[in-house]
């Protein structure tokens, strides 16, 4: 049973281009979380979908930052005009429901240069 | 913002058992006290969870106290691979979030 995928591994934007990351949850895991580490800092948590929902994105920034869980396919997370504060490891979590533990995967780093 | 407290930094000779404490003194009667480490730059991995009772799995141990306000992840015999930052979580199943503090960096010395 494979674990959590994500892609790119690491990703390097020019400021003002958009970043696309994917996360594949693990099989039968409809529950997908998107975190941010910022460098020297802990995980901040970020949104939480379930298929084709976004039920809290409490923590995403107001602009250029939007996550969708299609029906079909990966969870992406856009982020639209990176700017230099956008250089992240983003990490990627699922589970089979809300009452389980999240299971992360290897996670995004991204550069803006 | 992070519900737990936890020391900056230990170590541990390896082969010998590694106590990580948390306290969680404003914990609530519904809420689990979760650990994560997270080795490197990778992932967070998820050890153990417990409510009440001390709870024990292929990884680790977890001692929660009576009064439930402090824990201790147990790592019985640690080994260089187990260097990592080890982060003590109370969360509410089905509250959506984890928060994840600052965390304890353990340093398994050979």
């Amino acid at each position: 049973n494979a674990g959590v995928m994500q892609n790119p591994r690491h990703l390097v934007r020019r400021r003002g281009q958009e970043a696309r990351l994917r996360c594949s949850p693990m099989k039968g895991h409809s529950h997908v979380y998107w975190y941010r580490q910022l460098p020297e800092e802990g995980l901040k948590f970020m949104v939480y979908l379930q298929k084709e929902n976004i039920i809290d994105e409490s923590g995403m920034p107001k602009e250029r930052f939007s996550a969708e869980f299609p029906k079909e396919g990966p969870s992406i997370l856009r982020i639209q005009q990176v700017v230099r504060g956008d250089s992240a490891a983003y990490f990627c979590a699922s589970s089979p429901s809300r009452e389980y533990e999240q299971y992360f995967g290897p996670g995004t780093r991204l550069t803006v240069t | 913002d992070a519900k737990t407290t936890q020391p900056t930094s230990m170590d541990c000779a390896e082969g010998r058992a590694a106590n990580l404490p948390c306290n969680h003194s404003t914990i609530s009667g519904n809420e689990y006290v979760y650990w994560y480490r997270q080795i490197h730059s990778q992932g967070p991995q998820y050890i153990i969870h417990g409510l009440k009772n001390n709870e024990t799995n292929e990884m680790a141990s977890l001692i929660i106290t009576e009064d439930r306000k402090s824990s201790t992840l147990i790592l019985p015999h640690a080994t260089l691979r187990d260097t990592a930052v080890y982060y003590c979580i109370v969360y509410i199943q089905g509250a959506q979030k984890l928060v994840f503090g600052q965390g304890t960096r353990l340093t398994i010395n050979p």
